[in-house]
């Protein structure tokens, strides 16, 4: 079944701090990883875009790393800010039907703290 | 935002009655999708249109039927609310590289 893992459920940083959020997937044949923040009461927002031949890629204070062999990814925030408090989701894009195209992982809650 | 608005963006409702929730895009975007998300779930597929007129059913369908008359609108509908439907929904679009935009999301309590 494809699906899409993330640890840690929730984390708290205090401010200034980097932090490295996880995911893995078990999705099959793969075509793209993105993270999406998702702030409090608004829709999910996209961070970054990694196809099967990118290891890295970056936005700002966010790295985004994946290996595609062993199917994870990581999202690093460095000197991480207020406005980093939000949940990071881990959206994979593959699988044998149409609609499983696109999976999303339950996210990672952050809240950062002064 | 993609030029994606949602309406209503707040409803309570009471089991049993029908509920119609609205999207619209400025964009011409031909794919649209409508999700749910509820604590401790990923975003889940209800249903999905790839054109005008054009819907197929995602992973949680039951008890939504969905509409597109026009390219810019897409209508999710509950026939009869249930508790169970209590949630936030977000439509989106999609642009190339299958990444997605989202809408503002609507918050649905049915009592």
């Amino acid at each position: 079944k494809n699906q899409v893992e993330q640890s840690p459920q929730s984390l708290i940083i205090l401010e200034g701090k980097n932090c490295t959020l996880q995911c893995n997937y078990t999705v099959s044949p793969f075509s793209n990883l993105r993270w999406y923040k998702q702030d409090t009461g608004r829709g999910p927002v996209s961070l970054t875009i990694m196809t099967f031949s990118e290891n890295t890629k970056s936005n700002g204070r966010y790295t985004a790393t994946l290996d595609a062999d062993t199917k994870q990814s990581s999202l690093h925030i460095t000197a991480s800010q207020l406005s980093d408090s939000a949940s990071y989701i881990c959206v994979v894009s593959g699988g044998e039907t149409s609609y499983d195209k696109v999976i999303f992982g339950p996210g990672t809650s952050l809240s950062v703290i002064p | 935002d993609a030029g994606i608005t949602q309406s209503p963006r707040h409803k309570v409702t009471e089991t049993g009655t029908p509920v119609t929730l609205r999207c619209h895009q400025t964009e011409n975007h031909r794919y649209m999708y409508w999700y749910r998300q509820d604590p401790g779930h990923g975003l889940r597929l209800i249903h999905y249109s790839y054109g005008v007129k054009d819907t197929d059913k995602g992973e949680v369908s039951d008890g939504y039927s969905v509409s597109r008359s026009k390219t810019e609108d897409f209508l999710l509908t509950l026939e009869s609310a249930t508790s169970s439907q209590t949630s936030v929904y977000f439509c989106a679009i999609r642009a190339p590289l299958d990444t997605q935009y989202f809408g503002p999301g609507t918050r649905l309590t049915v009592l």
